[in-house]
């Protein structure tokens, strides 16, 4: 158990729906990374947050957006889902002691497996 | 562009034996390698890191070597067992302002029992 939580599970929903993901962080964690994982992408970086500020963005849609709370977990909206967007959505974090935690160890949460129809 | 890849898809081995999983990156920038253990419907789960500074890391029956010449890192298991089957991810970083991982497409350690 890498400490890192991730709701729901699964998810099934139409195309053009909405969803939220939701990431809680391993305890002091400053740092929450969203990761994308397809078959015919592999493992995608989308978007770090850093103690509640936007550190670094991947090759995340426009209509994709994340926010990272004072509490410091996370949520992922994905919007207008397209049968595409069908994919694991791992979230990670780190500890953040280094300045935009580069070089740091990430640990991943179980991902929560995204099925639009 | 940004890659790191993967020479072998599977590998399979027997049990006990030493098992070795390759990786390729190509930004001769990246310091910062990671090896990544995914088992069948769970996150990766850390394995091992590295830093450019170094040339070689050992932990739990596992080393990583990188050989930044030619921008090549492995993974070594010894003595593998059936628990050891998963996919295996290289990653790295070559922005130190940020933490973002560029990964590897994964290798599937098949061990026989």
């Amino acid at each position: 158990d890498s400490g890192v939580t991730q709701t729901p599970k699964h998810l099934i929903t139409a195309t053009g729906q909405r969803v939220t993901l939701r990431c809680s962080p391993r305890s002091g964690d400053l740092s929450v990374y969203w990761y994308q994982q397809s078959l015919d992408q592999g493992l995608q970086f989308l978007i770090q947050y850093y103690n509640g500020e936007e550190r670094a963005k991947g090759n995340i849609l426009e209509r994709f957006s994340a926010q990272q709370f004072p509490d410091l977990h996370s949520e992922l909206n994905l919007s207008s889902l397209e049968l595409g967007d069908s994919a694991l959505y791992f979230c990670a974090s780190s500890a953040g002691w280094a300045s935009g935690s580069g070089r740091e160890t990430q640990y991943f949460g179980p991902g929560t497996r995204l099925l639009v129809l | 562009g940004e890659s790191v890849g993967l020479h072998l898809p599977t590998l399979s081995v027997q049990e006990g034996d030493n098992s070795i999983i390759n990786c390729a990156y190509s930004n001769s920038a990246s310091d910062y390698f990671i090896w990544y253990k995914q088992e069948s419907g769970k996150g990766p789960q850390f394995i091992i890191d590295i830093r450019s500074n170094m040339d070689k890391r050992q932990g739990q029956r596992v080393t990583v070597l990188l050989n930044k010449t030619v921008k090549h890192l492995s993974l070594q298991i010894a003595a593998t067992q059936p628990g050891d089957s998963a996919v295996y991810f290289c990653a790295e970083n070559n922005d130190g302002n940020t933490g973002k991982l560029i990964f590897g497409q994964g290798t599937t350690l098949q061990v026989k029992p």
